[in-house]
């Protein structure tokens, strides 16, 4: 199994509380990523990196912010918590394979529960 | 934008039964993968399929890339309780490094 650990696996927050959610990855991988999963919407991207420092948006990033000073850590930040932020969110890594080919290794997830 | 859909959203069938599940788009990948997920763990890889009608087979599970890679097919053979679980197609986009999921096969076998 890939060296993937997210922390916390649950969390409970109130509305507007600021929450962090931390992926540590000991394989070295150059991209990282965070998804959430919804029932009926599957696995949406909510922001990637591909190097330390260098990160961009995906399909769900309003109200997230993520930062990764290290090769090892994705961090991604709930500013002000929303109802509609309840949900699962996973960490993913992927490197470099043959062309056509990034398959991504995901982390045991986070449950967050805002209420 | 992109999408991928699976097809059916839920399955439940009995031990030893065939199974297929179908996942679509009207773009084309470069890969597609398909994952599994356990209650309560993340996605689990199972293959990747690269080339235009590919065929992969993985124990009892056949995976087949589409001719113009814009769909993909997860056919289970003589389906058993441990194959239960939520089954996700993932396609590659051109250009690499992002990738969008469908919305998952449920897929429930009863002893």
């Amino acid at each position: 199994d890939a060296g993937i650990t997210q922390s916390p696996r649950h969390k409970v927050t109130e509305t507007g509380t600021p929450v962090t959610l931390r992926c540590h990855q000991t394989e070295n991988h150059r991209y990282m990523y965070w998804y959430r999963q919804d029932p009926g919407h599957g696995l949406r991207l909510i922001h990637y990196s591909y190097g330390v420092k260098d990160t961009d948006k995906g399909e769900v990033s309003d109200g997230y912010s993520v930062s990764r000073s290290k090769t090892e850590d994705f961090l991604l930040t709930l500013e002000s918590a929303t109802s509609s932020q309840t949900s699962v969110y996973f960490c993913a890594i992927s490197e470099s394979q043959a062309v056509g080919s990034y398959e991504q290794y995901f982390g045991p997830g986070t449950r967050l529960t805002v209420t | 934008t992109q999408l991928l859909e699976q097809s059916p959203q839920f399955l439940s069938i009995q031990e030893g039964e065939n199974l297929t599940v179908y996942c679509n788009s009207s773009s084309v990948f470069s890969s597609l993968q398909w994952y599994r997920q356990e209650p309560g763990e993340g996605p689990v890889l199972l293959v990747t399929v690269v080339t235009g009608g590919e065929v992969k087979k993985l124990k009892r599970l056949t995976f087949q890339f589409g001719d113009a890679r814009k769909d993909s097919s997860l056919h289970i053979t003589a389906a058993q309780p441990g194959d239960t679980g939520l089954y996700l197609c993932a396609g590659e986009r051109p250009g690499g490094f992002k990738t969008i999921f469908g919305a998952g096969t449920r897929l429930f076998v009863k002893a």
